[in-house]
């Protein structure tokens, strides 16, 4: 079974420039979650999709970070503009609808120069 | 959400078991406790949930009295691969909320 993919692995911009960064979770996976790891920082969540509606945007920092799952399968989370402070690693998990564990994805490094 | 405390880091060499204890002072009757393992470069991995007592599986043992207040992680016998940052979840990992990672405890397995 193929395990959650995110692309790309790495991303270097400069501030002020725009992002998208991709996420493909298992597939029937209905529940699709992003966190990142800023430098220093714990994993902190910042949404949950269930299938294609936004269950919990809790976590998003602000009206710069926008996330998208059509359709209820790969999900996008652009950034734009991006600012310094939004480098870090950025991950992607998924899981069933009914009770189980949670699958993360090997992340995303993006670097904002 | 119950905070968790745990080592910033330990030690250990190759063929020892290793026990990393987590505090979880505030849980909840509802709450489990989960262990996520993490390489570098890689995303983190679940490795073992329990409510009481005693769990095991292929990879780890997970311990916890009876007050619930503290769990320990045990991996028998640590390989070079197993350095890794062991994080102590408190919740349930339904898979249908988010999850709350404290800092982790990273081990580091010489040889």
């Amino acid at each position: 079974e193929a395990g959650v993919t995110q692309f790309p692995s790495h991303s270097v911009i400069e501030k002020g420039q725009t992002v998208t960064l991709r996420c493909d979770p298992i597939s029937g996976h209905d529940n699709l979650y992003w966190y990142r790891r800023v430098m220093g920082k714990e994993i902190k969540f910042l949404l949950h999709f269930v299938k294609e509606s936004k269950q919990d945007e809790s976590g998003m920092p602000n009206n710069r970070f926008l996330a998208e799952r059509t359709g209820g399968t790969y999900s996008t989370l652009k950034v734009q503009p991006a600012e310094l402070e939004d480098s870090g690693v950025y991950f992607c998990a998924s899981s069933p609808s009914f009770g189980t564990r949670t699958f993360f994805g090997p992340g995303t490094r993006l670097t904002v120069l | 959400l119950a905070k968790t405390t745990q080592p910033i880091s330990m030690d250990s060499y190759e063929g020892q078991e290793v026990n990393i204890t987590c505090s979880h002072n505030n849980i909840a009757t509802n709450d489990y406790i989960t262990w996520y393992q993490q390489f570098p470069s890689q995303g983190p991995r679940f490795i073992i949930q329990g409510y009481k007592t005693k769990v095991t599986n292929e990879v780890a043992s997970l311990f916890i009295p009876a007050d619930r207040k503290s769990s320990t992680l045990s991996l028998p016998r640590v390989s070079l691969s197993d350095t890794a940052v062991y994080y102590c979840l408190v919740g349930v990992d339904t898979g249908r909320r988010a999850l709350t990672f404290g800092s982790g405890t990273r081990l580091q397995v010489q040889p």
